[in-house]
C-alpha cells in the first residue's frame, strides 16, 4: 500500500529565512504525481506545488521549490524568504497514475516568527 | 470567482440525527470529492465522483451516502450521525482527476454529541 510520511509534526522558521519540510513516500509505481498543499488557519487547502515523477527537473513556484529524489522516494519542500503568511499546515500528497487514490501525509505545522 | 462552495461551515448534531452537507463548484470540473480531516491523520477520501452520474467509494465510506446532483453539485449525507463522524469535512473538485490540482472548499466543522 502506498504511504506518505511527514516526520516533522512541527517546524519553526524566522521571517526571511529558509526552511525545508520533509516528505517520503513508498511506492512501486514509476508513473506518479506528488503535491504539497498548504492549509492556513482559514482552513481552506491550497495547492503550493506539483511534481510529475517522470520529470527530472524540480518544480518551482516563486519562493517555493522542491527537492525531488526519485530513487530515495523523497519529496521535500523548500520555502525561501519565509513570510508571516506562510504559517500553516503543509501536507504532502501522492497519487499514482490516473486510477489510484490520492494519499495525504499527516502534515507539518509551520510557525513563522519575527 | 467562487470556486468550491460548501455549506454549512459549522454544524452540531445529536447522535442519530441526519444531515446533508452541500457542495457546489463553478469551474465546470468533472471530478468531485468528499474528504474528512481528523487530527493526526491527514485527509481521507470518503466518496468521489469522476463525472456527472457516477459515484464511487473512497477509503472511509461507511455511514455516508452521496449524490452527484448535476455537474456542479455533490452532496454528502449522514443518515444516522455517530460521534465517530465528528470531523472537518472538505469538498474538492478537479477538472479531470486526482492527478491534477484539487480545488478545495473551506470545510465544514461537524460535531456529533
Amino acid at each position: 500500500a502506498q504511504t506518505v510520511t511527514q516526520s516533522q509534526p512541527e517546524m519553526s522558521v524566522q521571517e526571511a529565512e529558509t526552511v525545508t519540510l520533509s516528505c517520503t513516500y513508498d511506492t512501486s509505481e514509476s508513473d506518479y504525481y506528488l503535491f504539497w498543499y498548504k492549509q492556513p488557519p482559514s482552513r481552506q487547502m491550497i495547492l503550493v506545488i506539483r511534481q510529475e515523477a517522470y520529470k527530472q527537473q524540480n518544480a518551482t513556484e516563486n519562493r517555493f521549490s522542491v527537492n525531488f529524489q526519485k530513487a530515495a522516494k523523497s519529496f521535500s519542500l523548500k520555502i525561501s524568504d519565509s513570510q508571516l503568511g506562510d504559517a500553516a499546515m503543509y501536507f504532502c500528497a501522492y497519487v499514482a497514475g490516473t486510477a489510484s487514490k490520492l494519499t495525504f501525509g499527516t502534515g507539518t505545522r509551520l510557525q513563522v516568527t519575527l | 470567482n467562487a470556486g468550491v462552495t460548501q455549506t454549512p461551515k459549522f454544524q452540531v448534531l445529536k447522535t442519530g440525527q441526519s444531515m446533508t452537507l452541500q457542495c457546489a463548484q463553478d469551474m465546470n470540473h468533472n471530478s468531485m470529492y468528499w474528504y474528512r480531516q481528523d487530527p493526526g491523520m491527514g485527509l481521507r477520501l470518503i466518496y468521489y465522483s469522476a463525472s456527472e452520474g457516477t459515484t464511487d467509494k473512497g477509503e472511509v465510506p461507511n455511514g455516508y451516502n452521496v449524490s452527484r446532483l448535476n455537474k456542479r453539485e455533490f452532496s454528502l449525507r449522514l443518515e444516522s450521525a455517530a460521534p465517530s463522524q465528528t470531523s472537518v469535512y472538505f469538498c474538492a473538485s478537479s477538472l479531470r482527476g486526482r492527478w491534477e490540482k484539487l480545488f478545495f472548499g473551506s470545510g465544514t466543522q461537524l460535531s456529533v454529541l
